[in-house]
């Protein structure tokens, strides 16, 4: 079954404001993959982080895989709007999702 | 290119009832996965095809669940007898596998809502 814990469930922001959420393995993975979901659509494909260690960033967003590869990261800088909807984590050769967490941005 | 292609969109249907969802994956992609999406147990993993052969079906919740993938471009996931607790999003996604392993991306379907009364 799933293994891939992600903090926090909910987060509620004001537009302008900094979100980060975390993902949590109880086992070594072999890379992790990153995807939003907005309110009523589907899972997207964000990222993928395959390195030890490794951060990349895409605009406002800034991904980060552990050194341990056993959690990793995704910041969004100064939230906007757009950024509203749930955002998951997906480990274990990307079949099993994190629990997600759902972003609301307060205008 | 067309994406991941699931119908119905929206199903409603009555305890009891036999209900089949399709799928139709992105020409190419040869691993698909059959995924649950509800609010209680978030996004559950049921089936993932490699090659068209089921890999890991662990996810399948009881044998009222069953999944197919007769030929490359097209998969089915059949609920019978339906039962309100199987009411939930259901998404069907794919990608290409290599000897490798599965290192791209999941491409998802827009999903299958059901509603079981």
């Amino acid at each position: 079954g799933q293994q891939v814990m992600q903090i926090p469930q909910y987060q509620h922001v004001q537009e302008g404001e900094d979100f980060t959420t975390y993902c949590n393995s109880s086992t070594t993975l072999s890379n992790i993959q990153w995807y939003k979901q907005r309110p009523g659509g589907h899972p997207v494909f964000l990222i993928q982080l395959v390195k030890s260690g490794e951060v990349k960033k895409q605009k406002r967003l800034t991904f980060q895989f552990g050194e341990a590869k056993k959690n990793s990261s995704l910041h969004i800088t100064a939230t906007q709007t757009t950024d509203v909807g749930t955002y998951f984590c997906a480990g274990r050769n990307q079949f099993y999702f994190g629990t997600g967490t759902s972003l609301t941005v307060i205008p | 290119d067309a994406g991941v292609i699931q119908s119905p969109r929206h199903e409603v249907t009555e305890m009891g009832q036999e209900v089949t969802l399709r799928c139709k994956p992105i020409s190419g992609h040869n691993s698909l996965f059959w995924y649950r999406q509800t609010m209680m147990r978030g996004l559950e993993l049921l089936i993932y095809f490699n090659n068209n052969v089921p890999i890991d079906d662990s996810g399948m919740p009881e044998d009222r669940f069953s999944a197919k993938m007769p030929n490359a471009s097209f998969s089915t996931l059949k609920i019978q007898p339906s039962e309100p607790r199987d009411s939930a999003v259901y998404f069907c996604a794919s990608t290409r596998a290599t000897l490798a392993g599965l290192t791209g991306e999941l491409f998802f379907g827009e999903g299958s809502r059901l509603t079981v009364l």
